[in-house]
């Protein structure tokens, strides 16, 4: 199975920088997603990662370490508009059927303010 | 551009009654997924399907049936619904297996009474 583990929220202020951490143990590992998902909408995805390394897209980067089963997503510049919860996800190995399941962490509430 | 369309938006049950909700989506992908989400728990998969005609068992399956007698398609029944089916379901699909993003529909907000 997976366990997924991330801050429940955090806040940060406006123009500022902030990480949201994600540790995860699995039993198979093909992939951490994050997702960003605002109140009473549905997720979007933000990032991938499968190999070892930072991953940016715009003001968002994702990093991933497989051998210590950690991964963060950084946004930088906050704006009032990424107040939102983050969800880290893995998806597994797939195999026979597999399927490519997602599994998702808690998420991460993020409140930012002025 | 539909993308991924869930019916209905909302809806209140009795315990004891059935429903089925609905997904469909218009991008002509393989892969299939309900999950429900609740406060504290996030998202967790209820039953997945790889393709047009299989399904399959997620984390949480007990209560809930599906289908996917058509590719567009993926319906989720409850036959007999009970208070703890209350939450927020969320319908989701990917092109295959090695496709990176699974796009997510609105989401179907269900409460048991």
């Amino acid at each position: 199975g997976q366990n997924i583990d991330q801050p429940t929220e955090m806040t940060a202020t406006e123009g500022a920088i902030v990480q949201i951490n994600c540790t995860y143990q699995t039993s198979g590992f093909n992939g951490l997603f994050w997702y960003q998902q605002h109140a009473g909408e549905a997720p979007t995805f933000l990032s991938y990662n499968v190999l070892d390394g930072l991953e940016e897209k715009g003001r968002f980067s994702s990093f991933l370490s497989r051998s210590k089963g950690y991964s963060y997503l950084l946004l930088k510049e906050l704006q009032m508009k990424d107040s939102a919860s983050y969800l880290c996800a893995v998806r597994d190995g797939g195999g026979a059927g597999g399927g490519n399941k997602l599994t998702f962490g808690t998420g991460t509430q993020l409140k930012v303010e002025l | 551009n539909a993308g991924v369309t869930q019916t209905p938006k909302f809806r209140v049950l009795k315990t004891g009654q059935s429903m089925t909700l609905l997904c469909a989506q218009d991008m002509n992908h393989e892969y299939m997924y309900w999950y429900r989400q609740d406060p504290g728990m996030g998202l967790r998969l209820i039953h997945y399907s790889v393709g047009e005609g299989t399904t399959a068992k997620g984390e949480v399956p007990d209560g809930y049936n599906v289908s996917r007698l058509k590719k567009q398609n993926f319906l989720l029944g409850l036959e007999s619904a009970a208070p703890s089916q209350t939450s927020v379901y969320f319908c989701a699909s990917s092109r295959d297996r090695v496709t990176i993003e699974a796009f997510f529909g609105q989401g179907t907000r269900l409460t048991v009474v």
